[in-house]
């Protein structure tokens, strides 16, 4: 299997631009995480879907900020508009077993000006 | 809240010489302690669960224990291609079950010198 896919590998844009970021999950793993990773604040989960379906998103900083998982191998995090303090790695992970661990992708490197 | 304190911040070693990294956490009721290896540029990779106080697991140098406060991470004669970000999580039990979320401490870097 090829992993957890997450691209683009790195993205920067300009402040007030929307923003897209992509995962694709392991086949067969019913379990999709988005994380944040800052020097300041470690990594911070900000919303997990199980079966597609949303379970918690009280991560989610503020409604600038939106997810989807329209089915099974794909999901998408949302920034729109981007502000310099959402400059982060964006790590996608998948699990089929949460309870036993995930799988982290290689992360998304985003950088707002 | 969860809360998870991982010492020290950095260590260095030389080669070959054993040391132990610390996790301290604070959970309402553990669902399971985690420890990943992260390089840099790259995604945490998976190394251990541990679920009751007690339990040891171990890989390669790496030996993993939990009581009902903290974990350590005991590297035993490391080699420099373990130097690497060692993080630390808790997951909680949850109403129903359904709580899966990871909460993870800072890390700790640890760089071993040849």
């Amino acid at each position: 299997d090829a992993g957890v896919i997450q691209s683009p590998r790195h993205e920067v844009t300009e402040m007030g631009q929307e923003v897209t970021l992509r995962c694709k999950p392991i086949s067969g793993h019913d379990y999709l995480f988005w994380y944040r990773q800052t020097m300041m604040r470690g990594l911070e989960l900000l919303i997990y879907f199980n079966n597609n379906v949303p379970i918690d998103d009280s991560g989610m900083p503020e409604d600038r900020f939106s997810a989807k998982m329209p089915n099974a191998s794909f999901s998408t995090l949302k920034i729109q508009p981007s502000e310099p303090r959402d400059s982060a790695v964006y790590f996608c992970a998948s699990s089929l077993v949460p309870g036993l661990g995930y799988t982290f992708g290689s992360g998304t490197r985003l950088t707002v000006v | 809240e969860d809360q998870v304190t991982q010492s020290p911040e950095a260590l260095r070693l030389q080669e070959g010489e054993s040391s132990s990294l610390n996790c301290s956490y604070t959970v309402s009721g553990l669902r399971g302690l985690f420890w990943y290896r992260q390089d840099p540029g790259k995604g945490p990779e998976f190394l251990f669960t541990l679920y009751s106080a007690g339990e040891e697991k171990e890989k390669e140098r790496l030996k993993a224990t939990l009581t009902k406060k903290e974990s350590f991470l005991h590297i035993t004669a490391p080699k420099p291609e373990d130097s690497a970000t060692y993080l630390c999580a808790v997951q909680a039990t949850g109403s129903g079950g359904s709580n899966y979320k990871l909460t993870f401490g800072k890390g700790t870097l640890l760089t071993v010198n040849p």
